[in-house]
C-alpha cells in the first residue's frame, strides 16, 4: 500500500464547477499536510499548507481529518487556469524533512 | 532570490555514458533533496541532505546512483554507467526546515 493515495483522475468539470480532491495518508505519526500544484512539464509548487482545523485561500478549501487520515482539497468557481495536477503530501514525522508526495489528481477544466 | 537551479535542462545520452545532474539551492535552505519523476512511480525521494550531510539515501535505487553536496550551495548527483530506465524528470528541491520544499525547474533525462 502506498503511502500517500490519491485519485489520479482525470476530473473533466466546466469552468464556474466546484470540485473536491481527496487523499489518504497511512502513517498515523504524520504531523505536516501540503497540497502542492504541478502544471505540465514543470515542477510541483506549493498550493497550500492544510491545518487541523481547515483553512481556506480564496478559492481553495483545505481539510484534514486525523482520525480517518483523510486530506481533501476543494476548488470553488473553477478557472481554466485551474488545469493542473494536484499533489497530496505527507511529511514522514516530526522530526525529520522528507515530504512523501502522492503520485497526483489530475485536473481539467473546460470552457 | 533566483530559487532553485539545476542544470541541465535536458539531458540525451547513451546508455552506459556517466551523467552529471546538478543543483544550487536557495541561499539560507540547510536540506537538500533529489527527486525522481516517471509517469509509472510518481514522485520518488532518492536523498537528501542536511547541513550538506546525507540522511537519508534510501531511494537511491542501486550503486549506479550518487550524490554529493561539497558544500551548501552546490550538489551533484551522479548517474554510472546510465541505463535507458533511468529516464525520468530529476528534480532538485531544497528547505529551509519549514516543512515545505522549493523544487528546481527539473533536468529531463533520456537515456537512449
Amino acid at each position: 500500500r502506498k503511502e500517500v493515495e490519491q485519485d489520479p483522475g482525470p476530473f473533466n468539470v466546466p469552468e464556474g464547477a466546484t470540485v473536491a480532491f481527496n487523499c489518504t495518508y497511512s502513517n498515523s505519526a504524520s504531523q505536516s499536510f501540503f497540497w502542492y500544484r504541478q502544471d505540465c512539464r514543470k515542477e510541483p509548487k506549493l498550493l497550500m499548507s492544510v491545518y487541523s482545523s481547515g483553512n481556506e485561500d480564496g478559492r481553495f478549501t483545505a481539510q484534514l481529518n486525523r482520525a480517518s487520515q483523510y486530506i481533501s482539497l476543494l476548488i470553488r468557481d473553477s478557472k481554466l487556469s485551474d488545469s493542473a495536477t494536484y499533489l497530496c503530501v505527507v511529511d514522514r514525522s516530526y522530526n525529520t524533512d522528507k515530504l512523501i508526495f502522492g503520485t497526483g489528481t489530475r485536473l481539467q477544466v473546460f470552457p | 532570490d533566483a530559487g532553485v537551479i539545476q542544470s541541465p535542462r535536458h539531458e540525451v545520452t547513451e546508455m552506459g555514458q556517466e551523467v552529471t545532474l546538478r543543483c544550487k539551492p536557495i541561499s539560507g535552505h540547510n536540506s537538500l533533496f533529489w527527486y525522481r519523476q516517471t509517469m509509472m512511480r510518481g514522485l520518488e525521494l532518492l536523498i537528501y541532505f542536511n547541513n550538506n550531510v546525507p540522511i537519508d539515501d534510501s531511494g537511491m535505487p542501486e550503486d549506479r546512483f550518487s550524490a554529493k553536496m561539497p558544500n551548501a550551495s552546490f550538489s551533484t548527483l551522479k548517474i554510472q554507467p546510465s541505463e535507458p530506465r533511468d529516464s525520468a524528470v530529476y528534480f532538485c528541491a531544497s528547505s529551509a526546515g519549514t516543512g515545505t520544499q522549493d523544487f528546481g525547474s527539473g533536468t529531463r533525462l533520456t537515456v537512449v
